[in-house]
């Protein structure tokens, strides 16, 4: 159970264009989902935070109007990188959680990533 | 000060030994940790977590959690090759969905 699933799995694209990426949980209700970025030999940075139905929770730096985050239903939310650059070459990872999950009661379950590359 | 700190190695250990990876965190006030093992190019899956004081053992993996002097850590008895990856420590500071702060990760590597 608890398994987190996450499309594309790898993305090239032009400079400009705007990249969309999906985080489904498959078999449970996600009540809130997390959107990480890392960059090569680097740890996890949060993105933001999402709860179903409400407007995300950004993290200090992480600009808003760039990358953009649905969470439509308790099943799935979508990062989309708008006019993406190569900087924003990285690997997203999401996760996604609900109150008194796993028996560590907060886990939050990790989809497999999606690496970006921006030419 | 970094929220939360870790070596960030590389660490190597032979196998069959004990791995020893540490973890310290800034706020006080934190609740949950978390050890993360993640594999190149892989997502992160969580070998343990631990929220009081002293050792928690869960096979051939002890989490052990020092709250007083803000120290966390991860004992990996009889390392096997497969224990090659990348541990990352997290903290969070209340129960509940609240998000999660990863240090920079160990990257541990178990000599044949």
């Amino acid at each position: 159970g608890a398994v987190v699933s996450q499309h594309p799995s790898r993305v090239i694209c032009k400079s400009g264009t705007s990249v969309k990426i999906e985080c489904r949980s498959l078999d449970f209700q996600a009540t809130t989902m997390f959107w990480y970025r890392q960059f090569p030999k680097q740890s996890l940075m949060l993105m933001a935070t999402s709860n179903e139905g409400s407007k995300a929770t950004y993290e200090q730096g992480v600009e808003k109007d760039k990358f953009l985050i649905n969470h439509a239903s308790l099943t799935l939310s979508t990062l989309t990188v708008t006019s993406a650059h190569p900087e924003d070459s990285s690997f997203y990872i999401c996760s996604a959680s609900f109150e008194g999950a796993g028996e560590a009661r907060n886990e939050q379950f990790f989809g497999p990533g999606t690496r970006l590359t921006v030419l | 000060q970094k929220e939360v700190e870790q070596n960030s190695g590389p660490l190597s250990v032979p196998e069959g030994a004990i791995a020893s990876l540490n973890c310290t965190y800034s706020d006080r006030g934190s609740q949950s940790f978390f050890w993360y093992r993640q594999y190149s190019g892989k997502s992160p899956e969580l070998i343990m977590f631990i929220y009081s004081n002293g050792d928690k053992e869960d096979g051939r993996f002890t989490a052990q959690l020092n709250k007083a002097s803000q120290y966390v850590s991860l004992l990996i008895r009889d390392s096997q090759p497969s224990d090659s990856a990348t541990y990352l420590c997290a903290v969070n500071i209340n129960f509940g969905n609240e998000k999660l702060t990863f240090g920079t990760g160990t990257r541990l590597t178990i000599i044949p």
